[in-house]
């Protein structure tokens, strides 16, 4: 597509529940990179793919947050067992091999 | 560790009147990249300029021009004639060099809310 693509755009869960969060990439770009934003503070980096591999997930909080990039295209973050301090806008960028990242219009969470 | 401090949280500014953002860097590395992006009240992260730590030439674009400062450790931002149009959150970021790129592991400064009133 023209851009990367998220969805849903805004998700309300319950706590407990499990959430899957999508990222469609621009075509061709070989990096995915998923980050957090909480309210009034800056993006905080997740966890990124070259292509099929995650090559960093140092910023995943804890293990009930994971993702996947199978073919290298589409990538989903799973927060299981979502908790309040969950709430936040997810966003996912997508770059060609190192250079600017393209940011998607991002996801928000709630969780109640 | 890298660390981006935005230490302006909001900006209130006249239309027409010029305004700098303020972003001090620490890193240890000798190469890096320093970025800075727009947040509307949209939504979306728009990216505005990358710098390689090595180029410290001074970058206009239109009314926007970047101010980089290696002894200092600043890349001030700073926008000519504000428009309303310019109201946003604006973020500096800082990343590591990836072979004779970044990486896109970037470091976010906290932001700074940009208000031009009419």
């Amino acid at each position: 597509g023209a851009g990367v693509s998220q969805s849903p755009r805004y998700k309300v869960t319950k706590r407990g529940q499990d959430v899957a969060l999508r990222c469609d990439p621009i075509s061709g770009h070989v990096s995915l990179y998923w980050y957090r934003q909480a309210l009034g503070q800056g993006p905080e980096f997740l966890t990124y793919f070259n292509y099929e591999a995650q090559q960093d997930k140092s910023g995943l909080p804890n293990d009930r947050f994971s993702a996947e990039r199978p073919e290298g295209s589409i990538s989903t973050l799973t927060i299981q067992r979502t908790e309040q301090r969950d709430s936040a806008m997810y966003r996912c960028a997508s770059s060609p091999q190192r250079g600017e990242l393209f940011f998607g219009e991002g996801s928000r969470l709630t969780v109640l | 560790a890298q660390k981006v401090t935005q230490a302006q949280t909001e900006i209130s500014v006249v239309e027409k009147e010029d305004v700098t953002l303020d972003c001090v860097y620490e890193t240890r590395d000798t190469t890096y990249y320093l970025f800075w992006y727009k947040q509307p009240p949209s939504g979306e992260l728009v990216f505005l300029i990358r710098r390689n730590s090595f180029d410290e030439q001074n970058e206009i674009s239109g009314r926007y021009s970047w101010n980089f400062q290696k002894s200092t450790s600043s890349f001030n931002f700073t926008i000519t004639a504000s428009q309303v149009v310019d109201s946003a959150v604006y973020f500096c970021a800082l990343s590591r060099e990836l072979g004779s790129s970044n990486t896109g592991k970037l470091i976010f400064g906290q932001g700074t809310t940009l208000q031009v009133k009419p």
